[in-house]
């Protein structure tokens, strides 16, 4: 099976405090590893992304690195923004054809100035 | 606007009527999905279509469900004599594939939501 685990909310943080949301993946092969986010009133968009071990997606200031040894893919920010503030969802996609996307139950950020 | 769009944005319903959801992918994208969403989890994969045809569905989609993509671009989503645990936000994505240039990417519409009273 494919599975996504990820951190539960909400993330409090204070304007240029550093972030992480941890998120961990079970899965019978080698999948691709995804950040999605969802912004207020806005529909899911992709972040960053990573589709082999070590490699590191990064956008927008977050970072990701894809971890084999430890299954994990945690999202960094060194300084977030309250702009930031959205909720942040890890997925996976088994194949090399991306059929679907499997995502972990969200985690919801918030950023106070 | 050329991003997904989906319709209607809300639909309130009593149990047992029928629904029917409407998505409208990328113009040029040739894979549509859908997924639905309840309160404090993430979205879910009910079924996707290559073009016109339907490839893969989950275990979610009781018979009651069916989706359509008749002409290989617009999608519909019906629901039929709907249940209270049928409340959610579904969701539809689409994507364009081309071999060997697949970047996984999904562009998501900002969904559906339907309130089964």
């Amino acid at each position: 099976g494919n599975s996504v685990t990820q951190m539960e909310g909400p993330v409090t943080l204070s304007e240029e405090a550093f972030l992480t949301i941890n998120c961990t993946y079970t899965a019978t092969g080698y999948p691709s590893l995804f950040w999605y986010v969802q912004y207020p009133g806005e529909g899911l968009q992709l972040l960053l992304k990573a589709t082999k071990a070590d490699d590191k997606g990064s956008n927008k200031g977050f970072e990701a690195t894809y971890r084999k040894e430890t299954t994990s893919f945690h999202l960094e920010k060194g300084s977030v923004q309250v702009s930031d503030s959205a909720v942040y969802f890890c997925a996976s996609s088994l194949n090399t054809g991306f059929q679907k996307l499997v995502f972990g139950t969200g985690t919801r950020l918030l950023v106070s100035p | 606007d050329t991003g997904v769009s989906q319709d209607p944005r809300h639909k309130i319903t009593k149990r047992g009527q029928n629904v029917t959801f409407r998505c409208d992918p990328i113009s040029e994208h040739n894979r549509l999905y859908w997924y639905r969403q309840t309160l404090g989890q993430g979205p879910e994969f009910l079924t996707y279509f290559q073009n016109e045809a339907q490839l893969e569905k989950s275990r979610l989609l009781s018979d009651r469900f069916s989706a359509e993509r008749p002409k290989g671009s617009f999608s519909t989503l019906e629901i039929q004599r709907t249940e209270q645990g049928d409340s959610a936000m579904y969701l539809c994505a689409s994507r364009l594939t081309v071999a060997g240039q697949n970047t996984g990417e999904l562009f998501f519409g900002e969904g559906s939501r339907l309130t089964v009273l």
